[in-house]
């Protein structure tokens, strides 16, 4: 049982380079989030999706695109990357919308130069 | 809206206990408590609900004053393998979402 997957693990670009950071589920939960990791700073919330379907931002959702393709698989879009978007990325799903716990997937280093 | 942990970082030796401290300005609805090695994925411990219910996972619980809007976690008897850092996640009547504190490191030596 995979869990939540999570591809690439790592990644460089150069600035104004776009990607897809992609993740996908085989719990059959409905919601979807996508985190940022920066020194210092804890998770910081980008996007959520509650359910198949919808998509909400959270607190730092500016120069990100996000896509529920189906209930399985949540992707995290970079337009044009900045070196403030280095960091660590962070996909997860939980069953429900209120007081679930949360299934991390292993991360993508992201490095902008 | 960022929950406060406290302390920042603690320092002790096997066998010590330890208490990490979580507190909001938003009033809760529940309280997510988790565990993060240095180079993996967060790794859920317990949620609490509103309610002030305590609960416990082996030798780590943890409490909810919803009056207080503040919730902390207990480590007894500390393990090595207690090391890490632990993060606060709170849901409040923000949407369906968790907010997460900056997390406090935790290391156990021998």
């Amino acid at each position: 049982n995979a869990g939540v997957t999570q591809t690439p693990k790592f990644q460089v670009l150069k600035t104004g380079q776009s990607m897809t950071l992609q993740c996908a589920q085989d719990m059959n939960h409905n919601s979807m989030y996508w985190y940022r990791q920066d020194p210092g700073m804890g998770l910081r919330l980008i996007y959520y999706s509650a359910s198949e379907g919808t998509t909400d931002k959270g607190e730092v959702p500016n120069g990100y695109n996000v896509s529920r393709l189906n209930k399985r698989e949540f992707s995290l879009r970079l337009e044009s990357a900045a070196p403030s978007q280095t960091s660590v990325y962070f996909c997860a799903s939980s069953e429900g919308r209120f007081n679930q716990p949360q299934h991390f997937g292993d991360g993508t280093r992201l490095s902008i130069l | 809206q960022q929950p406060v942990q406290s302390p920042q970082a603690v320092i002790l030796r096997e066998g010590e206990d330890a208490v990490i401290n979580c507190s909001s300005s938003k009033a809760l609805y529940s309280v997510h408590w988790y565990r993060q090695k240095h180079g993996e994925a967060p790794v859920f411990l317990m949620i609490l609900l509103k309610g002030g219910e305590q609960k416990g996972h082996d030798k780590i619980s943890a409490s909810f004053n919803e009056k207080k809007q503040q919730s902390s976690l207990y480590l007894t008897a500390s393990q090595l393998s207690y090391s890490g850092t632990y993060f606060c996640g709170t849901e409040w009547g923000g949407g369906f979402k968790t907010i997460f504190g900056a997390g406090t490191r935790l290391f156990v030596k021998a």
